[in-house]
């Protein structure tokens, strides 16, 4: 079975702090994707990478940064938390750019104080 | 761009009854449309998708649904749900432009209770 890890189930952070949430699959995917989830407004696209090292911005990327400098990890940056970035993140992955299914984690849920 | 819509944001059915939640999507060549489902404390997970092909779709755990072009619609059934059914269900839509998965639009999600 395909795993998607996220390092954090739970994050409290101070407004202001960077925040790191980690994301690692373990079945060779070439694209990985994090997603914010909010009631209301359902999952919305932050970044995703097709490749290491490649990235492309979703619909929400402004106050995020993403890494990916291996192929299994991809990496979500909030270089200065605000309190309106308190959310569920997800993240997920999948085999390549054919259309396929996305591999999600169980999220990341970020408190900013 | 494109855009989904899930009219009903919670739908409340009794064990063993029928179930259908509706997706709209408004998209202007031919859509990828995803239906995933989010159990509590979960990531989500793929129950079916359509690419092309028939327009009746068998997923997982006794889902189905069915791509109405004319109507720009994605219905997921199910003939008689079981109390594990509850949980919250998104649709998602993809273009081909964006390989089908990257980029989806998901719906704000129907969250889905059942009774004994």
């Amino acid at each position: 079975d395909v795993k998607v890890t996220q390092s954090s189930r739970y994050l409290v952070k101070r407004t202001g702090e960077k925040v790191f949430l980690e994301c690692v699959q373990d079945m060779d995917h070439e694209n990985m994707f994090w997603y914010r989830q909010d009631p209301g407004l359902g999952l919305r696209l932050i970044y995703f990478s097709y490749d290491v090292k490649m990235k492309e911005k979703g619909d929400i990327p402004e106050g995020y940064s993403v890494s990916r400098e291996k192929k299994e990890r991809f990496s979500l940056i909030l270089e200065s938390a605000s309190t309106n970035q308190t959310s569920m993140y997800l993240c997920a992955s999948s085999i390549n750019r054919e259309g396929g299914e996305l591999f999600f984690g169980e999220g990341s849920r970020l408190t900013v104080l | 761009a494109q855009s989904v819509t899930q009219p009903d944001i919670h739908i409340t059915v009794s064990e063993g009854a029928s179930l259908e939640l509706r997706c709209n999507y408004s998209y202007g060549a031919t859509p990828y449309l995803f239906w995933y489902v989010q159990s509590p404390g979960q990531g989500l997970q793929l129950l079916l998708k359509y690419f092309s092909g028939d327009t009746l779709v068998q997923g997982i755990k006794g889902f189905e649904a069915e791509f109405k072009r004319s109507q720009s619609s994605f219905n997921l059934r199910k003939p008689s749900v079981h109390w594990s059914d509850a949980a919250e269900y998104f649709c998602a839509v993809g273009a081909q432009a964006n390989f089908g998965n990257e980029k989806l639009t998901f719906g704000t999600g129907t969250r889905l209770t059942i009774i004994p």
